[in-house]
């Protein structure tokens, strides 16, 4: 069974770092690019970013927004993909996913999110 | 790059259909047969229904379907049914390696 697990969020300051962790389980982690997807509350999906396979050069995404700030990065040895979140702002409050990505980014397996507050 | 445009909420009646659209641009929904759609219920993870425009993954019930004409995607939904009340948003591979969201809609079963 595809599980995909978020930890690391919580409570941070603007302006300070947070590191999130997606550690998968059920799959062959390291044949597949992951996304990094967030919701704001009661707003919706966004896209923040992605890296792909190691065989496509493991190579990150990102979208505008956070582009600068984020670094995704991954482990394949432990199956687990991060995000480095910098310069944290409050509108990156929201609940963070990861998911695998599947045909064309389409994220077919979702972790069940965390939330990250940014707030003084 | 910007989101998708989706309707804000669309509504239909138990065993009726209705159909979300999704538009874009010829640098997403146009250029790419790369289109996904998802389900969210509150307080819950996105669930996948439909990928590249029309497919289905293994588990999805086949009153889902999904289509595309120029640069608009759609999704129907036959049959309604009360548990299909939930947030649906769309997403398109993009230009630059970059993945873009619809706004959502809220689809209420009256």
């Amino acid at each position: 069974e595809v599980q995909l697990v978020e930890s690391g969020g919580g409570l941070v300051q603007p302006g300070r770092s947070l590191r999130l962790s997606c550690t998968a389980s059920g799959f062959t982690f390291g044949d597949y690019a992951m996304n990094w997807v967030r919701q704001a509350p009661g707003k919706g999906l966004e896209w923040v970013g992605f890296i792909r396979a190691k065989r496509y050069g493991g190579t990150p995404e990102y979208a505008a927004s956070v582009k600068g700030r984020f670094t995704i990065s991954r482990d394949d040895s432990k199956s687990i993909a991060y995000m480095q979140m910098n310069s944290l702002k409050t509108d990156d409050s929201a609940v963070y996913y990861c998911n695998r990505a599947f045909s064309g980014l389409g994220g077919d397996y979702w972790g069940q999110g965390i939330l990250v507050t940014v707030s003084s | 790059q910007s989101a998708l445009t989706q309707p804000a909420s669309v509504s239909g009646s138990p065993g009726q259909s209705i159909t979300i659209s999704c538009t874009g641009t010829n640098s997403d929904v146009g250029g790419y047969n790369y289109v996904s759609w998802y389900q969210q219920h509150p307080g819950k993870a996105p669930k996948f229904m439909i990928y590249d425009v029309s497919n289905r993954p293994s588990g999805v019930s086949n009153r889902f379907s999904g289509s595309k004409s120029g640069n608009t995607a759609s999704l129907t939904i036959s049959g309604l049914q009360a548990e299909d009340e939930a947030d649906y948003y769309c997403s398109s591979y993009a230009s630059g390696s970059i993945l873009v969201f619809g706004g959502g809609t809220k689809l209420t079963v009256l």
